[in-house]
Formats: structure tokens, C-alpha cells, sequence
């Protein structure tokens, strides 16, 4: 299964932009890029997904390098309320469906 | 719309014991999903259902743990006898192909195994 790598945690302050990095040097050229975040004592939920070309939702934007090994999530202007961890997953697509998570980026928003 | 219904939300136990959670998903999603988070780390899979069948349980340790879903919509996990590493929280989650395979997961059933 393809992974990701992510760091363990980064901080920002309140009303600022995050960029939040993740590198999967081996995805293929199927495999969805997704993220997902889980807030304190809850199961993860869905925050945006790509395959090539960069996405905008309501909650955040997603880079994805020209070569797909690196993207980036962004949040346009952190609150407290987006203090999380963020989960960078690699989607196959090969029949299954599979979603396999990492440690994930505890991201921690100063007031 | 209802999201996904997990319960108990909470067990402890002691070690030896047995206990099941139960899973209803997100109504008409085929694919069903059962996680293992141990405190600190990421979600791991345990197995995976599509309708009533199984199409993943690598990662399921199938000595003392087994998962049915029966008529392809609630499921069952059960673990017996419990360890004290089984402490975690169990994730169910769902999805369909219509909702672009996004999966949507429950609050979680928190084991405390003694």
C-alpha cells in the first residue's frame, strides 16, 4: 500500500493561513489524494480530495505537485475549531477502495 | 441525514472477557469499514465489507477477533477473549460509490480492557 508522510505537528496562529504538508513519493497514478481530519473524541471526517489538479471546498484548498509526490492543504484562516489532527491518505483504486492512515499532523491554533 | 450509529460508546472490561460493537452505517452505503485507533497513532483497518461480503481483513487478528455483516447493513465486531492491547477505539465507518467513495465514520466505541 502506498504511504505518506506527514510531520508530527505544527502550530499556527488564529486568523492566519496553514499549509499543511504531506509527501507520497510512491503513489501511482491512480490513487486518489485524500484528507481527512479528527477533532478531540471524534472519528475522522472528510475535509477535501484531488487526483491531479488542485481543489477548492468550503472548508480548504489542496496543492498537488505537478509530479503528484507532495501536496499541500491549506487553511485559509485558522480558528481554534480547526485544531486537529490531519490525515493525508492515499485512495487506491484498485478494486477495494482502500483508505490506509498515517500518524497524521497534530496541528495545534494559538489564540 | 443520519450519520453512522455506533454503540456502546464507551466499555470497559477485564482481560479474558468477551465484547461486541455494533455499527449501523449511513443508509444505502455497500462498503463498511471497521478501525482500530490505538491513543497516539492513526486509524488502522481492521476489515472491510462490501455488501455482506468480505474484500479486506488482512489486518484483522482473527484468533480472538471476528466481524459479520449480516443482510449487507448492520455489523457486529466482536473481540474474545480481550488483551490488554485491544484497548482503543473502535471506528466504523461507511461509504457508496455515489458519494464519490468518501467514507464517513462514527464517534467511535472506546474499549478500556483491564
Amino acid at each position: 500500500d502506498a504511504k505518506t508522510t506527514q510531520p508530527n505537528s505544527m502550530e499556527s496562529n488564529e486568523e492566519e493561513p496553514v499549509h499543511l504538508p504531506c509527501n507520497h513519493s510512491t503513489i501511482s497514478g491512480t490513487d486518489y489524494i485524500h484528507w481527512y481530519r479528527q477533532l478531540p473524541s471524534q472519528g475522522p471526517e472528510y475535509v477535501i480530495h484531488g487526483l491531479t489538479s488542485n481543489v477548492n471546498n468550503r472548508m480548504a484548498s489542496l496543492a498537488i505537485a505537478e509530479d503528484r509526490k507532495s501536496s499541500t492543504l491549506i487553511l485559509h484562516r485558522a480558528t481554534l475549531r480547526d485544531a486537529a489532527v490531519y490525515y493525508c491518505i492515499l485512495r487506491t483504486t484498485s478494486g477495494t477502495y482502500k483508505y490506509i492512515f498515517g500518524t497524521g499532523t497534530r496541528l495545534k491554533v494559538l489564540a | 441525514e443520519a450519520g453512522v450509529a455506533q454503540s456502546p460508546r464507551y466499555k470497559i472490561i477485564e482481560k479474558r472477557q468477551s465484547v461486541a460493537f455494533w455499527c449501523n452505517p449511513i443508509s444505502g452505503h455497500a462498503t463498511l469499514y471497521w478501525y482500530q485507533q490505538i491513543l497516539g497513532q492513526g486509524p488502522k483497518l481492521l476489515i472491510q465489507f462490501q455488501n455482506n461480503g468480505v474484500v479486506d481483513d488482512s489486518q484483522l487478528p482473527k484468533d480472538r477477533f471476528s466481524a459479520e455483516r449480516l443482510k449487507g447493513v448492520d455489523s457486529t465486531l466482536k473481540i474474545q477473549p480481550a488483551k490488554l492491547e485491544d484497548s482503543a477505539v473502535y471506528l466504523c465507518a461507511s461509504s457508496h460509490y455515489r458519494a464519490g467513495n468518501t467514507i464517513y465514520f462514527g464517534e467511535g466505541s472506546w474499549l478500556t480492557v483491564v
